[in-house]
């Protein structure tokens, strides 16, 4: 049972625009959602997180938004850059050790 | 942070032998995480693993097929046993240090 979903296996944004990445999750227990960025050949790395008492978290070019009562989180990427070209994972956790994990966007910036 | 070290990167294997990944951490850690990225698929748990005891293998995976080694707080090994096409995947070990780290991952392909 996939509790953490990304319906959008890809998406392609022009250089200096924004990229919206969709996350939607099924348990209602999770607090603690991530993004992790993931290039080929590596493993994939921290991004930006945001716990449930917090709607929105902004790191640099990347936000987080969390909507709890609709179960739904996206990044936000503003502007692209074709460095940012990579799969994108978002995940969550009920503040243990495990974490459920999307499906993965594959973002491609077009220069 | 968590350095994570995972060796082999990637290996072509004949259907029936096993293989046995790596994962060195440079830092002391209670659980290690193994997960499975399928082609299409989410990151997938395998199993956690406690040094000193054995590993805790989550439903569909089993230690005879997977079994794992945790001799102390830094190493860990996965071996994938008896391995058949199916098991074509990429393999990473991951740990929490508060937010969680991935290896590399090994690239199995499985002829």
């Amino acid at each position: 049972d996939q509790q953490v979903k990304q319906n959008s296996p890809s998406l392609s944004v022009q250089e200096g625009r924004i990229s919206i990445l969709n996350c939607d999750y099924t348990n209602s227990m999770f607090d603690y959602f991530l993004w992790y960025k993931k290039y080929p050949a590596e493993g994939p790395t921290f991004l930006i997180s945001i716990s449930s008492i917090k709607d929105k978290n902004e790191d640099g070019r990347f936000t987080v938004f969390l909507n709890k009562s609709a179960k739904h989180l996206s990044l936000h990427i503003v502007p692209s850059q074709p460095g940012d070209s990579a799969v994108y994972f978002c995940a969550a956790s009920d503040s243990g050790n495990q974490f459920y994990f999307g499906t993965g966007t594959s973002l491609t910036v077009i220069p | 942070s968590a350095v994570i070290s995972q060796k082999p990167s990637r290996d072509i294997c004949q259907r029936g032998t096993s293989l046995t990944i790596q994962c060195q951490v440079d830092s002391q850690v209670t659980m290690m995480f193994w997960y499975r990225q399928q082609p299409g698929q989410s990151l997938t748990l395998i199993a956690t693993a406690n040094q000193g005891s054995e590993a805790t293998y989550e439903s569909g995976f089993v230690i005879d097929k997977f079994p794992i080694s945790r001799p102390n707080l830094t190493f860990s090994t996965l071996t994938v046993s008896n391995m058949s096409p199916e098991d074509s995947s990429i393999y990473l070990c991951s740990v929490v240090h508060g937010i969680q780290y991935f290896g590399a991952g090994t690239r199995l392909s499985v002829l």
